[in-house]
């Protein structure tokens, strides 16, 4: 079946700092790539995504590359700010249905 | 503008009593779905629908049921409320089957079963 796999938090960093969230997924055929960020309180919200190999996903400074070769969709941001502290879900949804898979989630804290 | 509301936003309810969480949709999306949310676990998947009168069990189905009676609501109910159904649960729509599409989801209910 379908899994996705991320990185445990919660990842805390400064200010500024570079972001890496590590994504790797299983699935048959070629799924579409997700990721939803979550800040606190609130629902799922799209944050960007990918629908083929190779496709560059971005959306405030986030990017995210579709790389079939290693089963990955790693989230990146060069400068992180405080109010990007939030949970982030990676998730793939597969051609045979329109339903998501979805990573366990990764929590993020920024500090000043 | 459209949107997905569900309701109530809080609900604290007793053991083995039966328990509706309301989604509505204003998208005029034909697939909407029901997730929860429980530390360590992300979101699974409960029942979903692809149109009205459709409905289908997803990865957590047992001990909940839906139904479609008209494209805008997609209501989950709990048939007897247990503990181990704590947690939060989300509603969300999408447009189509296509494997590209984006499901939108609403706010979230948080549930308590004392």
């Amino acid at each position: 079946g379908n899994s996705v796999t991320q990185m445990e938090g919660p990842v805390t960093l400064s200010e500024e700092a570079f972001l890496t969230i590590n994504c790797t997924y299983t699935a048959t055929g070629y799924p579409s790539l997700f990721w939803y960020v979550q800040y606190p309180g609130e629902g799922l919200q799209l944050l960007l995504k990918a629908t083929k190999a190779d496709d560059k996903g971005s959306n405030k400074g986030f990017e995210a590359t579709y790389r079939k070769e290693t089963t990955s969709f790693h989230l990146e941001k060069g400068s992180v700010q405080v109010s990007d502290s939030a949970v982030y879900f990676c998730a793939l949804q597969d051609r045979a249905g329109n339903m998501l898979t979805f990573g366990g989630g990764t929590r993020l804290m920024v500090k000043p | 503008d459209a949107e997905i509301t569900q309701s109530p936003r809080h609900k604290i309810t007793e053991t083995g009593r039966q328990v509706t969480l309301a989604c509505h949709q204003t998208w005029n999306h034909n697939n909407m779905f029901w997730y929860r949310q429980d530390l360590g676990h992300g979101l699974r998947l409960i029942h979903y629908s692809y149109g009205v009168q459709d409905t289908n069990k997803g990865e957590v189905s047992d001990g909940y049921s839906v139904s479609r009676s008209n494209t805008e609501d997609l209501p989950l109910t709990l048939e007897s409320a247990a503990s181990s159904q704590t947690s939060v649960y989300f509603c969300a729509s999408s447009e189509s089957g296509r494997s590209t599409d984006t499901q939108y989801f609403g706010p979230g209910t948080r549930l308590t079963v004392l």
